[in-house]
């Protein structure tokens, strides 16, 4: 079964800073990762998803991948406020995807004005 | 510009009781999910369904049942209500096309809270 682990936090960081959430999986035949957003009392929503090695950025948010170390970090540039939320890390059951996604806990992040 | 509703936001119902979920989505997805999210267990997928009539068993299926008549609709059962599945429960889906990895772009509905007494 894969797993997902995350650092449930609460991570706190002053506004402007960088957030940096972690991430690790035990499926190193895992090929893709996600992030989702959570506000508290929302439902997820995906912020952004990362496949290769290296770093992604859209935005002020940036996704690392090491799949060698099978690690993936989530990176926000400028935290504001409204950042404040638990971000969810995800890995398909499945190379098909359509057997749906496993998730981590979350990490609950804190943007301190 | 709701795209997957969930038919009832709170319930509450008796132990025992038959539970039914109800979840639509209007983007055309082959994809159905039903999640449930505890704090401290984070999001279990219960079971999914990849085209209608089609069902399959996810993490915790135990307690649970499905049912998929249409593309569009993926409905929950709780045969009879436990309290241990007092719970909010998340439905999700996705496309089966929309490039290499859109079939795990999960939209997620506003979730139902359940309480079963």
């Amino acid at each position: 079964q894969k797993e997902v682990e995350q650092n449930s936090g609460p991570l706190s960081v002053p506004e402007g800073a960088i957030a940096s959430l972690n991430c690790t999986y035990s499926d190193r035949g895992s090929q893709s990762f996600f992030w989702y957003r959570q506000y508290s009392g929302k439902s997820p929503e995906l912020i952004m998803f990362i496949y290769s090695n290296g770093d992604k950025e859209d935005g002020r948010f940036t996704a690392q991948l090491n799949k060698a170390s099978q690690y993936v970090s989530l990176l926000i540039r400028d935290s504001q406020p409204s950042d404040s939320a638990t971000y969810l890390c995800a890995v398909p059951l499945s190379g098909g995807g359509a057997d749906g996604l496993t998730f981590g806990k979350g990490t609950h992040l804190i943007i301190q004005p | 510009d709701v795209k997957v509703t969930q038919s009832s936001r709170y319930l509450v119902k008796r132990t025992g009781e038959k539970v039914f979920l109800e979840c639509v989505q209007d983007m055309d997805h082959e994809n159905m999910f039903w999640y449930r999210q505890d704090p401290g267990l984070g999001l279990r997928l219960i079971y999914f369904s990849y085209d209608v009539k089609m069902k399959e068993k996810g993490d915790i299926p135990e307690g649970y049942s499905v049912s998929r008549e249409k593309k569009e609709r993926f409905s929950l059962i709780l045969e009879s209500a436990s309290t241990n599945q007092t719970s909010m429960y998340l439905c999700a889906s996705s496309p089966q096309t929309g490039g290499r990895f859109g079939a795990n772009v999960l939209t997620f509905g506003a979730g139902s809270r359940l309480t079963v007494l």
